[in-house]
Formats: structure tokens, sequence, C-alpha cells
């Protein structure tokens, strides 16, 4: 049982490249989410699913892009980098979207813009 | 602004002290969530509390949620340099996704 999976762990990107951040997480949860965290602002939403085929945006979603067509897998693409998307990329999964879940993180994803 | 803040920002105590933090909002939450969170990993949850008033305790860790829902304390007695990381608070109100505090850095020297 491996948890929260993303890859990779580090990337550097140059202005107008794009990616896709992987995460896969293999406990059957239908809710997944994308966060980034910057120093000294705690971790913001930018996406998130509450089951396969259903995304929706959460506070930060310009310039991110995401699919969910299987339980396991919750890719979040970036489609023109920007320095400011310079940050850490956190996936996370939880068993339902009611907050007595316990949400599961993933080790994060650096990601750097040049 | 920050819907959720926390202080202090950053906190350096010797081992065997007793230390709180706080995590403050001027909204109602109807959950409230504490993670801790170390270098180059993702948050790990460390309780969830629901109801106004609540405390719960875990090991040397207590919690405790504001009567009104709106603030929530963590007192960590006798810290060892273990409970070291960025202690994260997130509250959510009714049918909303949850939103993190900036954190408190905690240092906790042998």
């Amino acid at each position: 049982n491996a948890g929260v999976t993303q890859t990779p762990k580090f990337q550097v990107l140059k202005t107008g490249q794009s990616m896709t951040l992987q995460c896969a997480q293999d406990m059957n949860h239908e809710y997944m989410s994308w966060y980034r965290q910057d120093p000294g602002m705690g971790l913001r939403l930018i996406h998130y699913s509450v089951g396969a085929g259903i995304t929706d945006q959460g506070e930060v979603p310009n310039g991110y892009n995401v699919s969910r067509s299987t339980t396991e897998d919750f890719p979040l693409r970036l489609l023109s980098a920007a320095p400011s998307q310079t940050s850490v990329y956190f996936c996370a999964s939880r068993r339902g979207q009611g907050f007595s879940y316990e949400q599961y993180f993933g080790p994060g994803t650096r990601l750097t813009v040049t | 602004t920050q819907l959720l803040e926390q202080s202090p920002q950053f906190l350096s105590i010797q081992e065997g002290e007793n230390l709180t933090v706080y995590c403050n909002s001027s909204s109602v939450f109807s959950s409230l969530q504490w993670y801790r969170q170390e270098p180059g990993e993702g948050p790990v949850l460390l309780v969830t509390v629901v109801t106004g008033g609540e405390v719960k305790k875990l090991k040397r860790l207590t919690f405790q949620f504001g009567d009104a829902r709106k603030d929530s304390s963590l007192h960590i007695t006798a810290a060892q340099p273990g409970d070291t990381g960025l202690y994260l608070c997130a509250g959510a109100r009714y049918g909303q996704n949850f939103v993190f505090g900036p954190g408190t850095r905690l240092s906790v020297l042998p």
C-alpha cells in the first residue's frame, strides 16, 4: 500500500513550457485534490475531484488543467509555465468529501520556472 | 488577507519546555484540522475537531476548538526534538473546501 505517490520529485521548466505532474493513490479514495504551497501562504487549493469524471476549480485554478479518467490517477497539467507557478505542489486524497475523512498527502513536487 | 491566521509564525524552544500555538479567524468553521509537516514531505493529519469547546488529546499534544468555532489552539507539553516541524491548521465552512493557515514553524532544540 503506497498511499499517495507523486512524480517527479523535482522539475525545472522554462517560461512557456508545458508539463504534467502525476498523482496516483492506491486507497480507492473518491476525493482527490491538488494544492500549491508557497512561503507564508499555507496550502492553496488548485483543483479537486469528487470522483472519476468529475472535477472542479479551487481557489487558484488559473494556468492549470486537470482530468480524472480513473479513480486512481489525478494528473495536473501546466499549459504554459510562468515564474509565478514556481512552488511546491501537493496531491491529496481522502475517502469522501465529508470532513471526517482523513486526508492523505503525497510527498510533493518542487517546481521551478525560470 | 488570510482567512486563517496562525501565531506565532516561528517558535524556537528548548527540549522539555511547553508551548502553545494559535489558529484564529473571523469566520465560523464547521470543522478544523491540525497537520504537522516535516521538511520535504507532505502534511500529516494530527486531529479533526468539529464541536465548539471540544478538547482532544494526542499523547503530549492537546487541541482545543474555541466555543464560537472561530479559533483553535495546540498545546505541546514537554516538547521533544521530534516535534520539530511546520504546524498547519485548516478550517472548513459548511459545504466548502478546507482553507489552510500559513503555519507555525517550530524548532525544538536538544
